[in-house]
């Protein structure tokens, strides 16, 4: 146990539906942050957000759309996804961002776009 | 651009010693990372380094040499447990983790 919880831990979805990644931190942390993690390829970043407010957007497709409410929870919701966005999707918290210290991640949702 | 390089899959004993390398080019450097992550789980963290020289914890150690671009992660008296992937990542000067394909170690009794 990382201290960082995910859910649902698998989803599988069709191209017109909607839906959402639940995150949350239970190690009071104030930076979370979102990557897609593919077979054999390196973690990509995808959102970050710092004391609530996101402060990294990698150029990601707006199918894909970030909240975070509070320091605890991230959601990244989910629509008309495409085939090729079917990855593990995992959440991560630290202490802060735009520092060194080390990342916490959560299990992962994998995702499966038929 | 920025780049991490470790190698893709290796096999080693159980019992033995297996040494995981990470060559990287990137833009500032505010420390390197490795990370485990077992098939179906989160990855962990297990070492920080940000000034040369060995760190060592436990069975693990980590080197770190700036002037090379380079770094290792050494795993002694390996467990069948050991058998995981292995992610190396670089704090780059923005402080944006910089992350490797992950070296996945398979190890044989």
């Amino acid at each position: 146990e990382t201290g960082v919880t995910q859910t649902p831990r698998h989803l599988v979805m069709g191209m017109t539906n909607k839906k959402s990644l639940k995150c949350e931190q239970h190690l009071g942390h104030n930076a979370m942050y979102w990557y897609k993690q593919s077979a054999k390829k390196p973690l990509e970043l995808m959102f970050v957000y710092n004391f609530k407010e996101q402060t990294e957007n990698n150029s990601v497709p707006s199918r894909f759309s970030p909240e975070c409410p509070n320091s605890s929870h991230l959601f990244l919701h989910l629509h008309t996804l495409q085939p090729e966005d079917s990855a593990l999707y995992l959440c991560a918290s630290s202490q802060e961002s735009g520092s060194s210290y080390e990342q916490y991640f959560g299990p992962g949702t994998r995702l499966t776009v038929t | 651009g920025q780049n991490i390089d470790q190698p893709t899959e290796m096999t080693a004993t159980e019992g033995a010693i297996v040494q995981i390398n990470c060559t990287y080019q990137t833009s500032g450097f505010n420390g390197l990372f490795w990370y485990q992550q077992h098939a179906g789980e989160a990855p962990t963290f297990l070492s920080y380094n940000v000034l040369d020289g060995l760190e060592e914890k436990g069975r693990f150690s980590s080197f770190l040499s700036r002037s090379k671009g380079y770094s290792y992660l050494l795993l002694k008296e390996l467990q069948m447990k050991d058998s995981a992937s292995y992610l190396c990542a670089v704090m780059d000067s923005n402080y944006q983790l910089i992350w490797g394909a992950g070296t996945k170690l398979i190890i044989k009794p």
